[in-house]
């Protein structure tokens, strides 16, 4: 089956450092990603869309100045924390978006990467 | 290691019809449970979720039951709407450890 995979898996930064995170479908053209962030216990929360080459679509109240994405392929999104403090502590999610037969597109998810700002 | 078993769709069903998508999981320790909806375009939206055996997640009309006997957390609902037509998938969280199931696409006719 598909695959999406994230980079890197953990990172720990210091506080006011920019940390960028990958995500790339291996072996399929994503026409769609999606980012998503998980505080422990909690439910996913979808931050933006992304598709390629084209602006993302931030939800409401994340900040698209601090979360940084760029899509500049069907195979890879990548997110940009900017100046992270931390609270911006958390388990970041991607998902690719696979345009499917008869038109109906297929989620795959990627592993997740724990971002840890000290 | 952990995973998520769900029914494969498409399920297709009429308006009103009652619906149960399974789920089930394995799981090394206690996982949170949570049932995610896919609309066309859209990223996933929280529809419920449990936390601990024995807990039951509703929201809008759907409910699911954290069935540890049976690692089971299938999703229900008494009559569906066209405007339930989505995906649906199946998750658990542990730690940082997320699984998703396959997705369920179902389609509610009038």
């Amino acid at each position: 089956g598909a695959v999406v995979s994230q980079h890197p898996s953990r990172v720990i930064c210091k506080s006011g450092t920019s940390v960028k995170i990958e995500c790339r479908s291996l072996d399929f053209q994503a026409t769609t990603m999606f980012w998503y962030r998980q505080f422990p216990k909690q439910s996913l929360m979808l931050m933006a869309t992304s598709n390629e080459g084209s602006k993302a679509t931030y939800e409401q109240g994340v900040e698209k100045d601090k979360f940084l994405i760029n899509h500049a392929s069907l195979t890879l999104s990548t997110l940009t924390v900017t100046s992270a403090h931390p609270e911006d502590s958390s388990f970041y999610i991607c998902s690719a978006s696979r345009l499917a037969t008869g038109g109906r597109d297929t989620q795959y998810f990627g592993p997740g990467t724990r971002l840890t700002v000290l | 290691g952990n995973s998520v078993t769900q029914m494969e769709g498409p399920v297709t069903l009429s308006e009103e019809a009652f619906l149960t998508i399974n789920c089930t999981y394995t799981a090394t320790g206690y996982p949170s449970l949570f049932w995610y909806v896919q609309y066309p375009g859209e990223g996933l939206q929280l529809l419920l979720k449990a936390t601990k055996a024995d807990d039951k997640g509703s929201n809008k009309g759907f409910e699911a039951t954290y069935r540890k006997e049976t690692t089971s957390f299938h999703l229900e609902k008494g009559s569906v709407q066209v405007s339930d037509s989505a995906v649906y998938f199946c998750a658990l969280s542990e730690g940082d450890d997320m699984r998703f199931g396959a997705g369920t696409r179902l389609t509610v006719k009038p």
